[in-house]
């Protein structure tokens, strides 16, 4: 079983939409989780950063944490074009600098 | 504030060539990191540097050296080129504390290895 699974997509959908993308997890022993996005041929770029079980809203996006069913989810409301991108979950614990990333979901907002 | 620099964006190599891939960041971060970037394969780690002086293994650590110079700039090299080794390198920082590893990314440089 893969520490990370996040499915590839691509996900289409019309401007105005709410976008769900969702990572699940196998290691119990992340402790924080991050969600990036990376446009076509650009760095990833930090969207949210959670620490707890529980939702954290930023704007139009929203980070749900589930450690008990090992299950992250970002929210996108009222999408636009804007945020075409690949969005990548990427999760790690203690004093581990290592991070663990998902593959990424190529999403797609349509005007 | 620039956050994370690489040069450069793009480079062309023949195989068996060596070439240094160069990052600096202006966060005054404490962490660096090389990954390298293939389609389907995800983001993995090739090196990380904890702090000045330091450097260790990731995930794909062969075919390539790291030098933490200072602080600021962290490069990457390969010394023999391979066409495997063709993908996009990104650098990225963190101020690495317990329970948060916030990374940053810079814009990436894209390797062609004929």
């Amino acid at each position: 079983q893969k520490e990370v699974e996040q499915d590839p997509g691509p996900l289409s959908v019309p401007e105005g939409a709410i976008v769900s993308l969702n990572c699940t997890y196998s290691n119990s022993a992340f402790q924080y989780f991050m969600w990036y996005r990376q446009y076509s041929r650009k760095g990833p770029e930090l969207l949210m950063y959670t620490y707890s079980s529980g939702n954290k809203e930023d704007g139009r996006f929203t980070a749900q944490v589930d450690k008990s069913s090992k299950y992250i989810s970002l929210f996108i409301r009222d999408s636009q074009p804007s945020d075409s991108a690949t969005y990548l979950c990427a999760m790690g614990s203690g004093s581990n600098y290592k991070l663990t990333f998902g593959k990424g979901t190529l999403l797609t907002v349509n005007p | 504030n620039a956050g994370v620099t690489q040069t450069p964006k793009f480079q062309v190599l023949k195989t068996g060539q060596s070439m240094t891939l160069q990052c600096a960041q202006d966060m005054n971060h404490n962490s660096m990191y090389w990954y390298r970037q293939d389609p389907g394969m995800g983001l993995r780690l090739i090196y990380y540097s904890a702090s000045e002086g330091t450097t260790d293994k990731g995930e794909v650590p062969n075919g390539y050296n790291v030098s933490r110079l200072n602080k600021r700039e962290f490069s990457l090299r390969l010394e023999s080129a391979a066409p495997s080794q063709t993908s996009v390198y990104f650098c990225a920082s963190s101020i690495k504390r317990e329970g948060e590893n916030t990374q940053y990314f810079g814009p990436g440089t894209r390797l062609t290895v004929l």
